[in-house]
């Protein structure tokens, strides 16, 4: 059983400028979700996709926005990078409405703008 | 506005002893309830849960209680050891488990000393 897998693991960005994040959910999860983990704080939900549409938005911009792929694969796009966006990003998968079964996440991918 | 509150951000404790990590949150609609622990450089890993029909949920070393009525849960490892050393988070969500939106605590770093 494959894990959650994330690309890529460091990125260092200028401010203004536009980031790609990438996700391969667990095999046999439909649903990914996304974090964000700033320095000393717990992750804050993103969004959620499930079926390649949104299905569910935390309290941020819509410059943050994302993609998931028929093979349930997903995307974080961030636009005009701020300095607050430096974090840990985190990607999760799941299957929707799976019963007892929990998010599992992947290592993340630290993004710093400078 | 923090919903899941983790106070006393860092633990220490002797081996062989016991842990307890507690979690307040504020959202009356919040009815399953997790634990995860991340070590650096990885993400967050499931560790244990609870639906909010119940009062406690135990598995190996680790059990988790819930007092609904003080909106307070908390985690008990024991007895610990020295893997056990790492960031402990308190999540919850509303809706049940197929629900992927999680509202986590800051964390609480756990030092076990061997």
């Amino acid at each position: 059983e494959t894990g959650v897998t994330q690309s890529p693991t460091h990125l260092i960005k200028t401010r203004g400028q536009q980031v790609t994040l990438r996700c391969s959910s667990q095999s046999g999860h439909n649903t990914v979700s996304w974090y964000q983990q700033a320095l000393g704080q717990g992750p804050q939900f993103i969004f959620q996709y499930y079926r390649e549409e949104e299905n569910g938005r935390g309290n941020f911009p819509p410059r943050f926005s994302g993609l998931q792929f028929p093979n349930y694969s997903s995307e974080l796009n961030v636009n005009a990078l701020e300095l607050d966006d430096s974090a840990l990003y985190l990607c999760a998968s799941s299957v929707k409405d799976g019963g007892s079964a929990p998010l599992h996440f992947g290592n993340g991918t630290r993004l710093t703008v400078t | 506005d923090q919903q899941v509150k983790q106070n006393s951000p860092s633990l220490s404790v002797q081996e062989g002893r016991i842990s307890i990590l507690n979690c307040d949150y504020t959202n009356s609609m919040f009815d399953y309830f997790l634990w995860y622990k991340k070590y650096p450089a990885e993400g967050p890993t499931f560790l244990i849960s609870i639906s909010s029909i119940k009062d406690k949920n135990e598995d190996g070393r680790f059990t988790v209680f819930l007092n609904k009525s003080a909106k307070h849960l908390s985690l008990h490892i024991v007895p610990s050891q020295p893997g056990d050393s790492a960031v402990y988070f308190c999540a919850a969500s509303a809706f049940g488990v197929g629900n992927n939106r999680l509202a986590f605590g800051k964390g609480n770093q756990v030092v076990v000393i061997p």
